[in-house]
């Protein structure tokens, strides 16, 4: 079983340009979700796509975007970068039950802002 | 919304020593609360889920913790450090989505780095 993979790993943007980062999902899972983690701060939920629409967004604005694929994986792109957006971006699949959905992470990509 | 406090963001312990990681948290519906481990440059690990059964719950590593809904919390412990423990912890709450249909999103801690000491 093929666990939950990210690419690139790392990446360096300068403010005002804009970055996609690609997630696939572990497999059997219909639900991707993208999560931010500022240094030295906890994850921030972004939003979550399930069957390739969003199904449910955290407090970020709409340069925050994404994608789900007919395949489950996934794209996180931002528009406009700005300083602030320096972080670890982590993707985590899961498949909807009905009590809950254990999310599985991948290893992140560390995306820099200069 | 579901939060979730973490008391210390910094624990050290010498190896051998009990580990006790502190977490509170706020739910307006009952929870389900995950503890990850993160090691440097990499991403999260569950350690254990509390989904409403015993309240005990038992997870990989050694690691343990306790369901209080008394006292809102959710306490990680490990009877006896070890040096491949030394990571940041994180205590999560499962929010539920307006969307429903049993979706749900992590709402995190900040985080406390447990340190081993020889």
């Amino acid at each position: 079983e093929t666990g939950v993979t990210q690419s690139p790993t790392h990446l360096i943007k300068t403010r005002g340009q804009q970055v996609t980062l690609r997630c696939s999902s572990q497999s059997g899972h219909n639900t991707v979700s993208w999560y931010q983690q500022a240094l030295g701060q906890g994850p921030q939920f972004i939003f979550q796509y399930y069957r390739e629409e969003e199904n449910g967004r955290g407090n970020f604005p709409p340069r925050f975007s994404g994608l789900q694929f007919p395949n489950y994986s996934s794209e996180l792109n931002v528009n406009a970068l700005e300083l602030d957006d320096s972080a670890l971006y982590l993707c985590a699949s899961s498949l909807v039950r009905g009590s809950y959905n254990e999310q599985f992470f991948g290893p992140g990509t560390r995306l820099t802002v200069l | 919304a579901q939060s979730v406090t973490q008391l210390g963001s910094h624990v050290s312990v010498s190896e051998g020593a009990l580990v006790l990681l502190r977490c509170n948290y706020s739910s307006s519906v009952p929870p389900y609360l995950f503890w990850y481990v993160q090691y440097p440059n990499q991403g999260l690990q569950l350690l254990l889920k509390y989904t409403s059964a015993a309240t005990l719950v038992k997870g990989i590593n050694g690691f343990e913790a306790e369901f209080k809904k008394s006292e809102t919390s959710f306490h990680l412990t490990k009877p006896s450090a070890h040096m491949s423990d030394a990571a940041e912890y994180f205590c999560a709450v499962s929010d539920p989505l307006a969307s429903g249909a049993g979706s749900y999103q992590l709402t995190f801690g900040k985080g406390t780095k447990l340190s081993v000491i020889p």
